[in-house]
């Protein structure tokens, strides 16, 4: 069946960067955007941004910009996302997901996620 | 920036209605979107469009739209319906994507 499964739990220290990955399965990975969302422990859902696995195309929430680049390896069919600079306020949960449909359509809902990824910033 | 707003928390009874409300300037023109979150558990899609039930989800949930509000309804509410539910919608004012601020339903 369709999924996105993400790479394991991790740990790092203020000021470094952390670099998470989405391998998308049983679907043509370039038809769909792959969009990022985290979740602060006991908080809500935030995005994040997305980036189109088509042409590599990216945006980013404004809270993000400057410090998060999403890239993809369509050749493994998986895409990356990466924060810099962590601060301990960055600890969460990141999520990928996939749209709903496979057209560029802002607010679109996210019928596919991943399992998420455990980031924790602590020095 | 745009907000959905939420209430923080629901609660009901086994077997009765929750209804729970998000609010939004732009909810008139854009689609909202439902998610139900388990604890440890990535969200999942419940409702789309405002009233449309993706394949899998129970006939007890159900989506409405009324001008700046959409309601997300759970009929004859389970145990295993406790969890948050986050509303979601598009901010055209820069593309990007909002959610709400999550409803905590508590089955009582």
């Amino acid at each position: 069946q369709v999924q996105l499964v993400q790479s394991g739990a991790e740990v790092k220290k203020p000021g470094a960067s952390v670099k998470v990955s989405c391998k998308a399965s049983e679907y043509t990975f370039t038809d769909y955007f792959i969009h990022w969302v985290r979740q602060a422990p006991g908080q809500g859902l935030e995005w994040m941004g997305w980036i189109n696995p088509n042409t590599g195309g990216t945006k980013y929430a404004q809270d993000f910009q400057g410090r998060v680049t999403m890239t993809r390896d369509t050749s493994i069919t998986t895409a990356y996302m990466e924060v810099s600079s962590l601060t301990p306020d960055d600890t969460a949960v990141y999520y990928c997901a996939r749209p709903q449909r496979d057209e560029a359509v802002t607010g679109d809902a996210f019928d596919i996620w991943g399992q998420g990824t455990v980031v924790t910033v602590s020095s | 920036s745009y907000e959905l707003t939420q209430p923080p928390s629901v609660s009901v009874s086994p077997g009765q209605t929750a209804k729970i409300t998000c609010s939004g300037d732009a909810l008139p023109k854009q689609y909202a979107y439902w998610y139900q979150q388990r604890p440890g558990r990535a969200p999942v899609l419940v409702i789309y469009q405002d009233s449309q039930r993706p394949s899998g989800i129970p006939e007890r949930f159900s989506g409405s739209s009324s001008g700046t509000k959409v309601t997300l309804t759970i009929s004859g509410v389970q145990a295993e319906d406790e969890a948050d539910y986050y509303c979601q919608s598009a901010d055209t004012s820069d593309s990007s994507w909002v959610f709400g601020g999550g409803t905590k339903l508590t089955v009582l």
